[in-house]
């Protein structure tokens, strides 16, 4: 199973764009890159996923690399809300990571 | 529309007792996950029914995890007998296709004493 690196923390002020960035180098060509991401110690919710085209949706953007071996996920003008773990993962089993912890500050 | 409910929220028992966690998938999802999350650890995969049948079952941890999806609706997780470090979240899924994404929903805590 293709794993995933994510940095463990990152910082975002208020109304800017986070961007969390993800290694995927071992990803098959048949594996989507999905975000999800944990506020607190509620369920996993979904963002968002995608094969080789970038994606938007109303949360947020996802950018893949032409090689597959990283990608980004953008939330364009992040909230207070927003502060949770973030996980990306490229596995149909979703098998989560330590995700990248996003703190949202005023 | 209802989301994944779990039953129940919170669950304290003692080492030794058994205990049924129940999960109710979104109507029509025929795929239907388990996850927990052990305190300070990652969340991890326990096993992937597709309607009734057992699709992957790689991530359960021993023999005294018995998960069972009668009739491809709900599904049960029955520890039994339940140790210490069983005590963790455990989280449900339920996806309309293997492709498409996960909806979880809010986990239920299992104490044991």
């Amino acid at each position: 199973d293709a794993k995933t690196t994510q940095p463990p923390s990152m910082d975002c002020a208020e109304g800017r764009a986070a961007n969390l960035p993800c290694n995927h180098s071992t990803i098959s060509g048949n594996e989507y890159v999905y975000w999800y991401r944990q506020i607190h110690s509620q369920g996993p919710q979904y963002i968002i996923h995608g094969l080789k085209n970038n994606e938007t949706n109303e949360m947020a953007s996802l950018i893949i690399t032409e090689d597959r071996k990283s990608s980004t996920l953008i939330l364009p003008h992040a909230t207070l809300r927003d502060t949770a773990v973030y996980y990306c993962i490229v596995t149909d089993k979703l098998i989560f990571g330590t995700g990248t912890r996003l703190q949202v500050f005023p | 529309e209802a989301g994944v409910t779990q039953f129940p929220s919170h669950s304290v028992i003692e080492k030794g007792q058994t205990v049924t966690l129940r999960c109710d998938p979104i109507s029509g999802h025929d795929n239907l996950y388990w996850y927990r999350r052990v305190m300070g650890k990652e969340i991890k995969f326990l096993l992937h029914f597709v309607k009734e049948s057992k699709q992957d079952e790689s991530g359960m941890p021993n023999n005294r995890f018995l998960a069972e999806r009668t009739g491809g609706t709900y599904s049960t997780l029955k520890v039994q007998p339940a140790e210490l470090e069983d005590s963790g979240v455990y989280f449900c899924a339920s996806s309309p296709r293997q492709d498409r994404e996960l909806f979880f929903g809010e986990g239920s805590r299992l104490t044991v004493l």
